[in-house]
């Protein structure tokens, strides 16, 4: 399969706990985004990534967001001292850096519990 | 005001009818135009993409732009039960950022 994974699928945790997901991009895209999605609602940017560089950050990315993609490959995305508001799903996508054809290219999501 | 607004929904209609999808935007940045798909549980896929306004075609979807209007439309003939799904409008500016609507939820009764 050649296109992005996400890793894992659902989590279910108890806040307070840390979480982490990762994501696989397609291998010759060299930009990563990360958006996360709310029940009837579309998918909200959180961060993205131009090869290994973080070159943009949502106002929604509070501090106990964080986003690595060191090498630039996969990327991780890490919660600390998870909360309920935080629920959601997480969607990892890629592209190249020429975004005229539109192609964003989503993962299947991280779905996030927070109990 | 959202940058982009879309009716959510949810719209109901019967197979082999014509869909009508629409959204606003109000940001004149906006230069390309993309139309997603998302089924339940999954990632949104792309259905369509133009940067100009007219129409764009293909298969049973038509893609419209009007930009003086700041406003497009995802048309769908003959609509299946297989066309049910989430459908997001997104944009992107001039500093390749993308905007998306909140979704449309169509289901499609056989």
């Amino acid at each position: 399969d050649t296109g992005v994974s996400q890793d894992p699928r659902h989590k279910i945790t108890k806040r307070g706990q840390n979480v982490t997901f990762r994501c696989d991009p397609i291998s010759e895209h060299n930009r990563l985004y990360w958006y996360r999605q709310t029940l009837g609602q579309g998918p909200e940017f959180l961060t993205y990534f131009q090869n290994e560089a973080q070159l943009e950050k949502s106002r929604l990315l509070s501090d106990r967001f964080s986003a690595e993609r060191p090498k630039g490959s996969f990327s991780t995305l890490e919660i600390q001292r998870t909360e309920q508001g935080d629920s959601a799903m997480y969607l990892c996508a890629s592209s190249l850096s020429n975004l005229r054809s539109g192609e964003l290219f989503f993962g299947e999501g991280s779905r996030l519990t927070v109990l | 005001q959202k940058e982009v607004e879309q009716d959510p929904g949810p719209l109901s209609v019967p197979e082999g009818a014509i869909v009508s999808l629409n959204c606003t935007y109000s940001n004149s940045a906006f230069q390309y135009f993309m139309w997603y798909r998302q089924y339940s549980r999954k990632g949104p896929e792309l259905l369509m993409y133009t940067y100009s306004s007219g129409n764009k075609e293909d298969g049973r979807f038509t893609a419209q732009v009007d930009k003086s209007s700041k406003y497009i439309s995802l048309f769908i003939r003959d609509s299946q039960p297989s066309d049910s799904a989430t459908y997001l409008c997104a944009m992107i500016d001039t500093g390749n950022q993308f905007y998306f609507g909140t979704g449309t939820s169509l289901t499609v009764i056989p």
